[in-house]
């Protein structure tokens, strides 16, 4: 079985400022997707990044970077110039290579405070 | 594109009572999925479709929930008997197709509360 794992409940940092949310998983699976969902208060989750296994390139979109360690089953979210948008819950999840077991498997979440 | 949408918002019900949520897909959306969020933990999968057909089910769906997706399109959720353990966020995503390349959207979920 997959499991996802947040240690960090809750973060705050200022404006502009650059942070950094961690992840680790636990698979015996050697391909599958990483994934950083954001869940802002009140409105519906949206995808912020996707990591494929095999790919060793790390993915970025725009301010969201995120360090891939396949070793080490690690798979931490960077935000750069932190916004008062950014404010949100944020979900790690982990989902398999197989078309036919395409569920996402969450962590609890961080929420992330952006502070004025 | 209007995103995939969810009614009810919200639902308070009695312990007992049966509940039905629906959910609309995004047009030609064929992979259609539910998920529950019970407070302070992340969402977890209920079930899916591929068009009509239902193709897994999740042990936390007891024999109480039923989900359908009669003509493909819009799906629906019943939880008969509700109680107060079923309080929680449902959710329903969909995507254009399977797998980690097709981006599962959201809808705003179904708030439900069991009294």
């Amino acid at each position: 079985a997959q499991t996802v794992t947040q240690s960090q409940p809750e973060m705050s940092v200022q404006e502009a400022e650059t942070v950094t949310l961690s992840c680790t998983y636990d698979t015996s699976e050697n391909n599958y997707y990483l994934f950083w969902y954001k869940q802002p208060p009140s409105r519906q989750m949206i995808l912020v990044i996707r990591q494929e296994a095999y790919k060793q390139q790390n993915a970025t979109e725009n301010r969201f970077s995120v360090n891939f360690q396949k070793a080490a089953k690690s798979f931490s979210l960077k935000i750069s110039d932190s916004q008062l948008g950014d404010t949100a819950m944020y979900f790690c999840a982990f989902m398999k290579h197989e078309d036919r077991d395409d569920k996402i498997i969450f962590g609890k979440g961080t929420r992330l405070h952006i502070l004025p | 594109d209007t995103g995939v949408s969810q009614d009810p918002r919200h639902k308070i019900t009695k312990r007992g009572q049966n509940v039905t949520f629906r959910c609309d897909p995004i047009s030609e959306h064929n992979r259609l999925y539910w998920y529950r969020q019970t407070l302070g933990q992340g969402p977890e999968f209920l079930t899916y479709f591929q068009n009509e057909a239902q193709l897994e089910k999740s042990r936390l769906l007891s024999d109480r929930f039923s989900a359908e997706r009669p003509k493909g399109s819009f799906s629906t959720l019943e939880i008969q008997r509700t109680e107060q353990g079923d309080s929680a966020m449902y959710l329903c995503a969909s995507s254009l197709g399977a797998g980690g390349q097709e981006t599962q959207y959201f809808g705003p979920g179904t708030r439900l509360l069991v009294l």
